[in-house]
């Protein structure tokens, strides 16, 4: 089974600048997370969906953070302008509907704001 | 306060020793207790994942979850060098949160030396 893919690896932007981070979740997986993990940190949700719609986004700055995943497959998560704090590494995990079952994550997009 | 306190370490152990993780929780609604594991410029893995109080062992993992005192371990017996990496507990909500929302500590860095 392939796993969750990521990309970019790594982004060095400068602050005000936009930003985009592309996911791909694990065949036939329902549900699709992002995270972020600032350094020294556990990971903190920033929105979840469920297919095409969106469950949790409750923790998303939704003034400079956007996300979308369509045909409920692929997403893109996208900072404009980013701040120096967003600088982190931007974990995806997918999961199968329904029970609480295991996260499977991808190794992530560390970002860097300078 | 955090809803999920985990002592980020360092903590360093020789090849062979019995490794204790812990984390305590404030919030009593929490019913699912998993333990993942990342090395360095990964994302999560699941190790351990438990329901209710008690232990479950799997190979030389052994997690536990003591509900009446908000407190969860992992153990790990006759640790390996392969071991070293941060070790994160996590926790779901399902009254509020709705499935597969986990809340994370904030990692554990372990080494373990030859």
């Amino acid at each position: 089974e392939a796993g969750v893919a990521q990309s970019p690896r790594y982004k060095i932007i400068e602050k005000r600048q936009s930003v985009a981070f592309w996911c791909n979740p694990i065949s036939g997986h329902a549900t699709l997370y992002w995270y972020q993990q600032i350094l020294g940190q556990g990971p903190k949700l920033l929105i979840q969906f469920q297919n095409n719609g969106v469950v949790d986004d409750s923790q998303l700055p939704k003034d400079r953070f956007s996300a979308e995943r369509l045909k409920g497959v692929d997403s893109t998560l996208k900072i404009q302008p980013a701040k120096l704090e967003d600088s982190a590494v931007y974990l995806c995990a997918s999961s199968p509907q329904g029970e609480p079952s295991p996260l499977h994550f991808g190794n992530g997009t560390r970002l860097t704001v300078t | 306060q955090k809803e999920v306190e985990q002592d980020p370490g360092p903590l360093s152990v020789p090849e062979g020793a019995i490794v204790s993780l812990n984390c305590t929780y404030s919030n009593s609604a929490f019913q699912y207790f998993m333990w993942y594991r990342q090395y360095s410029r990964k994302g999560p893995e699941l190790l351990m994942y438990t329901y209710s109080s008690g232990n479950k062992e799997d190979g030389r993992f052994t997690a536990q979850v003591d509900k009446s005192s908000k407190y969860i371990s992992l153990f790990i017996r006759d640790s390996q060098p392969s071991d070293s990496a941060t070790y994160l507990c996590a926790m779901i909500n399902l009254v509020s949160g709705g499935y597969n929302k986990l809340i994370f500590g904030a990692g554990t860095r372990l080494a373990v030396h030859p």
